[in-house]
């Protein structure tokens, strides 16, 4: 049964520290999204990549949010520093192509203090 | 830019009973996708069904049906014969087919609780 998976599931950190969260898309899916869901703005497109090639990042604050795919099995979005407002809910998606279902993983909370 | 709005932030029913959730959205574009995601207190998302505009015929899975109204930019959610475990926030998307437009733009959700 394949899956996108995350890690990590629960992240606790101080603020003006690094974090970075893994995705493992599902094998041969070729676009890859990150979402951050909040009670205020619901869930939003931070990034995403088309055969590992950044297509949008323009919901991603630029200063301190990047995201990235190294090789086609892992994608990473990382925060340096973060901040309490950064405090979230992080999903990471996979799918083929235009019109297909993305196929969620269970998601990372971010809790920053 | 694409809206997706529900207005029905809380809804409840009874176990065995149908409830319909509503969806608007606003586009321009005359092709594209429609999407309804279930996400449990798991927090998984879910893919509950899936309408593409070029077709006129109503998407059914199982217990869940849409209503889709094209030319009113409606798109609700019918859920027959309630179980406990359809207790969860709804999400309606959108997914234009524009350019390289893969991405999905939410509502902001409808909580649904099944009551016994």
């Amino acid at each position: 049964d394949a899956r996108v998976t995350q890690t990590p599931r629960d992240k606790v950190t101080e603020m003006g520290q690094e974090v970075t969260m893994r995705c493992q898309p599902i094998l041969g899916h070729n676009t890859v999204f990150w979402y951050r869901q909040t009670m205020k703005q619901g869930l939003e497109l931070l990034a995403y990549f088309r055969n590992r090639a950044p297509l949008d990042d323009s919901g991603m604050p630029k200063d301190r949010f990047s995201a990235e795919m190294p090789d086609a099995t892992l994608a990473t979005l990382k925060i340096q520093p973060s901040e309490p407002r950064d405090s979230a809910v992080y999903f990471c998606a996979s799918g083929f192509t235009q019109g297909n279902e993305q196929f969620f993983g269970p998601g990372t909370r971010l809790t920053v203090l | 830019a694409q809206t997706v709005t529900q207005s029905q932030p809380e809804m409840s029913v009874q176990e065995a009973e149908t409830v319909t959730l509503s969806c608007t959205y606003d586009t321009s574009e005359n092709n594209y996708y429609l999407f309804w995601y279930k996400q449990p207190p798991s927090r998984q998302m879910i893919l509950v069904i899936r309408q593409e505009a070029y077709k006129q015929q109503n998407a059914t899975e199982n217990r869940f049906s849409v209503n889709f109204q094209k030319a009113a930019k409606s798109f609700s959610l019918k859920i027959s014969d309630s179980q406990l475990g359809d207790t969860a926030m709804y999400f309606c998307a959108f997914m234009g087919q524009r350019g390289s437009n893969y991405k999905l733009t939410f509502g902001k959700g409808t909580l649904l609780t099944v009551n016994p």
